[in-house]
């Protein structure tokens, strides 16, 4: 069964970076055929793809955070991380990390982590 | 590049069927995919090619896809049922995932 959990402060000052991890377990972030991807929603609004990354390090950024997205992988911890720079009051939400699975069936998200709230506020 | 519509809002009683629209031009040319929400919890993917379960999602969920136009469709509405739901697509010509804006399914 595959699992992810999402970790990280809950608290990020305006300007500063938000960090977040991604640890995944019942799978690999090296199988072929899935991308590591984040997610977030606002209070009260809709989903909000970020971007994802592969295993070999390639990225994919949505052009609304593509200035100021990093997104990396780290195979030896079976890890994928977020990181957000200058922030504002706007990036408050839930973010969501998810196993995005691409073959013949389509690109879907199979599986999602619990969701981490974080809050931009001084 | 894909700008996918989806009702607000949805009711129904027990019961009775639950029908939650996608639209988009053309998007029958494409694969649907669709998540439930329940409040306070992470998306679930209960539709994925159209049409297709995960072993966990009961059969009373089906999809289907055509012309402008992709449905969830829920039979036997249940009270659990109650949720909002998104509808998904990839943009080839972008190379990015595409969410509905998600509908409110309430259950009478």
């Amino acid at each position: 069964q595959v699992q992810l959990q999402e970790s990280g402060p809950g608290l990020v000052k305006p300007s500063e970076t938000l960090s977040l991890t991604c640890t995944v377990s019942g799978a690999s972030v090296r199988s072929g055929g899935y991308y590591w991807s984040w997610i977030r929603q606002p209070p009260g609004k809709g989903l909000e793809w970020i971007g994802f990354t592969y295993y070999t390090g390639s990225t994919n950024y949505s052009p609304s955070f593509k200035s100021r997205v990093t997104i990396s992988v780290h195979t030896s911890k079976n890890q994928f991380s977020l990181h957000l720079s200058s922030v504002t009051a706007a990036d408050t939400a839930v973010y969501y990390c998810s196993r995005f699975t691409v073959d013949t069936t389509g690109h879907y998200f199979e599986n999602w982590g619990q969701g981490a709230l974080v809050t931009v506020s001084a | 590049s894909y700008v996918l519509t989806q009702p607000p809002s949805v009711s129904v009683a027990p019961g009775k069927t639950a029908s939650i629209t996608c639209e988009e031009n053309n998007i029958g040319d494409t694969n649907v995919h669709w998540y439930r929400q329940k409040p306070g919890q992470a998306p679930v993917l209960v539709i994925y090619y159209h049409s297709d379960r995960p072993s966990e999602i009961p059969e009373r969920f089906s999809g289907s896809n055509s012309g402008n136009t992709a449905t969830l469709t829920i039979s036997r509405v249940e009270a659990g049922d109650e949720a909002d739901y998104y509808c998904q697509v990839w943009d080839s010509n972008s190379d990015q995932p595409v969410f509905g804006g998600g509908t409110k399914l309430t259950v009478l």
